[in-house]
């Protein structure tokens, strides 16, 4: 069964430094990855996704993830956190050919100082 | 063009009793995902209908139960409801398959008293 660990559950930043946050999936092959964001009382917007090829990956607000298969790791990035990406980030696995499930990790709510 | 809409955005329901909420994907999409969001469990899928078909199924109790129509409008519904139920029910529709993106409603919010 396929499972996503996002070890930190609060991120505070401040408001132009970078970002890093942290996800790792389990999964027997290579999987479908995806990072979404969650504004308070909104649904889910997709930022980036992976399914193969280039294991950089440019989203959209100019968030960036790394795919590296030996860590089992897809952690999302920011070079310069604006007040405005203050939300909640999960971590999403899917299954090649399976779909549309989605496994989610627990997700990371990320506060912006000013 | 419109994107996922949800009804209704909020529902209060007493233990016992059963509920259906109403998911309206994108013009288009053919895929409809369920999804249950509580602060203990987090985001935990639900069930996914293709083309009238259910597809996929989570681990939930047969209480949880949906369907989709042709016009790909979806329906879920909870019968014999518990307050552990309560939580917020996100839809999401897709194109085709998981290649496509997702894209969310915002959802309904479920109280069980």
């Amino acid at each position: 069964a396929q499972s996503v660990t996002q070890p930190d559950i609060h991120i505070t930043v401040s408001e132009g430094a970078s970002l890093e946050l942290r996800c790792n999936y389990s999964y027997g092959a290579t999987p479908y990855l995806f990072w979404y964001v969650q504004s308070p009382g909104q649904g889910l917007q997709l930022l980036l996704k992976y399914f193969s090829g280039d294991t950089l990956v440019q989203g959209i607000k100019g968030f960036e993830a790394e795919f590296k298969r030996s860590q089992s790791s897809f952690n999302l990035r920011k070079p310069s956190v604006h007040w405005s990406d203050a939300a909640e980030y999960f971590c999403a696995v899917g299954a090649p050919g399976g779909g549309n499930k989605l496994t989610f990790g627990t997700g990371t709510q990320l506060k912006v100082e000013l | 063009k419109a994107g996922v809409t949800q009804t209704p955005r909020y529902l209060i329901k007493t233990r016992g009793q059963q509920v259906t909420l109403s998911c309206s994907p994108i013009s288009g999409h053919r895929s409809v995902s369920w999804y249950q969001q509580t602060p203990g469990q987090g985001l935990q899928f639900l069930f996914e209908y293709f083309s009238e078909t259910q597809r996929n199924k989570g681990n939930f109790p047969g209480r949880f139960s949906g369907r989709q129509f042709s016009n790909s409008r979806s329906e879920m519904n909870v019968s014999t409801l518990e307050l552990g139920d309560s939580a917020l029910y996100l839809c999401a529709s897709s194109w085709l398959g998981t290649r496509d993106e997702q894209y969310f409603g915002p959802g309904t919010r479920l109280t069980v008293t």
